[in-house]
């Protein structure tokens, strides 16, 4: 089974400074890992992923995300936030061998960007 | 524009009816999802569908049942058993080729038991 911890449920930072948004997984399998977004009443929105290759991934608005096998972590960064950055990030894995492809979610960080 | 349409946005059910919301996809995805999200609790996987005809329970499916008669839609009703339906419920589909293994969800629907 797999279960995913995100450490800081809310994270309140100052526009333009830097944030790290927490993120570690437990599996027995081998796993894809993705962040994804969630603004005030919409869908969740699919902000990057790690399938394979390099352990940093980054999304085109500026996050960016590493993969850390030995200490199982997926930590999402950004080194300066803007007002529109505000919103609720989920951090995500599935089994890379099919179990239905079902993701197994944290519980969520609430990022709220004071002017 | 291809993606997954959810609807109604807003729904309110009475005490003992069963509601159902509407999941569509022109994404010619093959599988498809229902979580619930609730405050503080992030989001619960319900039922899921890997192919047309075939449905399996997630970890929150009493109260709940849905159907996969076509590829394009998958429909979840909330029934009279389920004690606490007020929730956000958000449907998904796959992506299996390309890039691979991604989920993508719709804007989700509001119930409200009143």
């Amino acid at each position: 089974a797999q279960s995913v911890t995100q450490l800081d449920s809310q994270v309140p930072v100052f526009e333009e400074a830097p944030v790290e948004l927490r993120c570690n997984y437990s599996s027995s399998v081998s796993v894809y890992l993705f962040w994804y977004v969630q603004y005030p009443n919409q869908g969740l929105q699919l902000l990057l992923k790690y399938l394979s290759g390099s352990t940093l991934v980054e999304s085109i608005n500026g996050f960016e995300a590493e993969f850390n096998k030995s200490q199982t972590s997926f930590h999402l960064r950004k080194p300066s936030v803007h007002i529109s950055d505000t919103a609720e990030y989920f951090c995500a894995v599935t089994p890379i061998y099919n179990q239905g492809g079902k993701l197994i979610f944290g519980q969520g960080t609430e990022l709220s960007v004071k002017p | 524009d291809g993606g997954i349409t959810q609807s109604p946005k807003y729904l309110f059910r009475k005490e003992g009816q069963n509601v159902t919301l509407s999941c569509e996809q022109n994404l010619n995805h093959d599988a498809m999802y229902w979580y619930r999200q609730d405050p503080g609790q992030g989001l619960r996987l319900i039922y899921y569908s890997q192919i047309v005809n075939d449905f399996q329970k997630g970890d929150i499916a009493e109260g709940y049942s849905v159907s996969r008669e076509k590829k394009e839609s998958f429909p979840l009703t909330v029934t009279s058993a389920q004690k606490n339906p007020t929730a956000f419920y958000l449907c998904a589909s796959r992506e299996t080729q390309g890039s691979g293994n991604t989920i993508y969800f719709g804007e989700g629907s509001w119930l409200t038991v009143v």
